[in-house]
């Protein structure tokens, strides 16, 4: 099955940096979405985004699909940002198919 | 709305013991799913249902039985539970499959003694 793989695993920035993650997947996919999972556990959907660049706020995701990947900026980051973030594809299929979760980047902003 | 329910939130089991974890939606999603979520991995798929009376597997199904006969709800039955099942449980549902948002439940964390 594909692959998917997230860097950095964990992240310590102070509040006001920028930061990017990154997700790698091994196969070409329909369909790629971030994720946010904050620190009492609730997952919020970020980006639907399976190539191009979208922006929200302070932050934004591109997806290069050729090259097999997307990446999330998070700019003038807040301690509310911290938590762990999911990049998840679906592979082939139809749109009522599966998706595959990375294994996630944990990000700490401090005061 | 409410959104994705999941009752309950936490759970003590004894292995062998079965019991079923309940999801609700109230947003007429078609989709709805479940993921288990061990540490330091991201969620993996248990099964899923693209609408009433229709149901599929995901990644790792083995021991986990689901049924929809209706739109709003989505029971995760476990049959007979066992240690490597201590995880935390998301429902997640949406409109029309994995293409669009989805709706998480706020996860049942189950832990199997």
């Amino acid at each position: 099955g594909i692959q998917v793989e997230q860097s950095p695993p964990d992240l310590i920035l102070q509040e006001g940096a920028n930061s990017t993650l990154r997700c790698n997947f091994s196969d070409s996919v329909n369909n790629l979405q971030w994720f946010h999972q904050n620190p009492w556990g609730q997952l919020i959907n970020l980006f639907y985004i399976p190539s191009g660049t979208k922006q929200n706020g302070r932050l934004s995701a591109t997806t290069v699909a050729t090259e097999r990947y997307s990446l999330l900026y998070i700019s003038s980051s807040q301690t509310t940002d911290s938590g762990v973030y999911f990049c998840a594809v679906r592979v082939g299929g139809t749109s009522y198919g599966k998706l595959t979760f990375g294994q996630g980047t944990i990000l700490t902003v401090h005061p | 709305n409410a959104g994705v329910t999941q009752t309950p939130k936490f759970q003590v089991l004894k292995t062998g013991q079965s019991m079923t974890l309940q999801c609700a939606q109230d947003m007429n999603h078609e989709y709805m799913s479940w993921y288990r979520q061990d540490p330091g991995m991201g969620l993996r798929l248990i099964h899923y249902s693209v609408g009433a009376g229709i149901t599929d597997q995901g990644e790792v199904p083995n021991g986990y039985n689901v049924s929809r006969s209706t739109t709003e709800d989505f029971p995760l039955r476990l049959l007979s539970a066992a240690p490597s099942q201590t995880s935390v449980y998301f429902c997640a549902s949406s409109l029309r499959g994995v293409d669009q948002p989805q709706h998480f439940g706020d996860g049942t964390r189950l832990s199997i003694l």
